[in-house]
């Protein structure tokens, strides 16, 4: 499979524990974004990278959250002290950017479910 | 600021019932419109981007199209695979973060 993949696939803790997630992207893109999705809602805004650069944070990403996309290939998002408002869908996303022709679409991977008990 | 409105929030149709389902945007200008299909408990899969109004997209029983204020998703003779919820997306022009906006979906449910 060469889509976009996500690990783990579902994940119960316990508030105030800490929970890493990883991603990985289609092979040769360039760019890595991360959604949070909740029940009834569409996909918001995290983080993106492009290569191992991270440009822009949500006003979303609480402290608590940290996102790294070391050797610009997979991509963690840890979420530290974790409260029930952190329960959600994340999901990971990436697309190429490349110069001569720019295309904007993003492909999603099948997301992880977070539920903090 | 940046929306994105989609209408119904649910629809239910017999198999064969075509319709359209509507999302309006309000940006300060539009790089592109994305829609995408979302099957329970799954991310979202790419459909179609459309650029620029007049522009139109097809597959399968799914056609996009665009307007300088808002997009359809016509269904043609829908079947019960088709049930999934469908989401709309824009990337503002100007936006220098790449990020997409989303709105919150329409709900389809085709009954055999």
């Amino acid at each position: 499979d060469t889509g976009v993949s996500q690990d783990p696939r579902h994940k119960i803790t316990k508030r105030g524990q800490n929970v890493t997630f990883r991603c990985d992207p289609i092979s040769e893109h360039n760019r890595l974004y991360w959604y949070r999705q909740t029940l009834g809602q569409g996909p918001e805004f995290l983080t993106y990278f492009q290569n191992e650069a991270q440009l822009e944070k949500s006003r979303l990403l609480s402290d608590r959250f940290s996102a790294e996309r070391p050797k610009g290939s997979f991509s963690t998002l840890e979420i530290q002290r974790t409260e029930q408002g952190d329960s959600a869908m994340y999901l990971c996303a990436s697309s190429l950017l490349r110069s001569g022709r720019i295309t904007y679409e993003q492909y999603f991977g099948p997301g992880t479910r977070l539920t903090v008990t | 600021e940046d929306q994105v409105t989609q209408s119904p929030e649910a629809l239910r149709l017999q198999e064969g019932e075509s319709s359209s389902l509507n999302c309006s945007y309000t940006v300060s200008g539009l790089r592109g419109l994305f829609w995408y299909r979302q099957d329970p408990g799954k991310g979202p899969e790419f459909l179609f981007t459309l650029y620029s109004a007049g522009e139109e997209k097809e597959k399968e029983r799914l056609k996009a199209t665009l307007t300088k204020k808002e997009s359809f998703l016509h269904i043609t003779a829908p079947k019960p695979e088709d049930s999934a919820t469908y989401l709309c997306a824009v990337r503002p022009l100007g936006n220098r973060d790449d990020k997409i906006i989303f709105g919150k979906g329409t709900r389809l449910h085709i009954l055999p």
